[in-house]
């Protein structure tokens, strides 16, 4: 089966730039996670959605960030204009309501250069 | 104070050592309790959940000590496989869903 696939992979872009990220998750997964990865402060949740609705957005730093799920496949996450201190690796997670809940899929994940 | 703190190490064994990482978390509602893993350059992946009685998984022992809202990994005849980053992994309750909250990870490097 599949894994939560992401897009690209990596992405190097200059400063004031439009960066979109790109999430399918794992088929069936009613939840969908992005995460943002940096030596400093670890793992960070952005925002997450259920049934592609987004429930808790707090963790996105700043109204640069902006994030969708236009249906049960595909999300992404935006960043309008991008900063060199955007840099980091973001993840995309799923995961399937019910016992498992709390059991993430992980991404491979965005590796993201602003220069 | 970090809601999930752990020791970023990186703690280097031998072969065959045992080692053990320790996490403590700030939130004593927080019910569950994870080790997830991560390999360089790749995903967390979820190694074990932390249950109150303890649990094991093969050379992977887990605790939880809810009165000092403190959670430990021990990791038992260290193979070369086993380097990799250790990320404890505790809820944030409160609404229907609860958030899971990751800390920094521990960095294990098992050496020949």
């Amino acid at each position: 089966d599949a894994g939560v696939i992401q897009s690209p992979r990596h992405e190097v872009t200059e400063m004031g730039q439009e960066v979109t990220l790109r999430c399918k998750p794992i088929s069936g997964h009613d939840y969908l996670f992005w995460y943002r990865q940096t030596m400093m402060r670890g793992l960070e949740l952005l925002i997450y959605f259920n049934n592609n609705v987004p429930i808790d957005d707090s963790g996105m730093p700043e109204d640069r960030f902006s994030a969708k799920m236009p249906n049960a496949s595909f999300s992404t996450l935006k960043i309008q204009p991008s900063e060199p201190r955007d840099s980091a690796v973001y993840f995309c997670a799923s995961s399937l309501a019910g016992k498992n809940l709390e059991t993430q899929y992980f991404g491979p994940g965005t590796r993201l250069l602003v220069l | 104070r970090k809601e999930v703190e752990q020791d970023p190490g990186p703690f280097n064994v031998p072969e065959g050592a045992t080692v053990a990482f320790n996490c403590t978390y700030s939130n004593s509602a927080s019910q569950s309790f994870f080790w997830y893993r991560q390999d360089c350059r790749k995903e967390p992946k979820l190694l074990m959940s932390v249950y109150s009685s303890g649990n094991e998984d093969g050379r992977f022992t887990a605790q939880l000590n809810r009165a000092s809202q403190y959670i430990s990994l021990l990791i038992r005849d260290s193979k070369l496989s086993d380097s990799a980053t250790y990320l404890c992994v505790v809820n944030t309750p409160g609404g229907s869903f609860q958030k899971l909250v990751f800390g920094t990870g521990t960095r294990l490097l098992v050496s020949p």
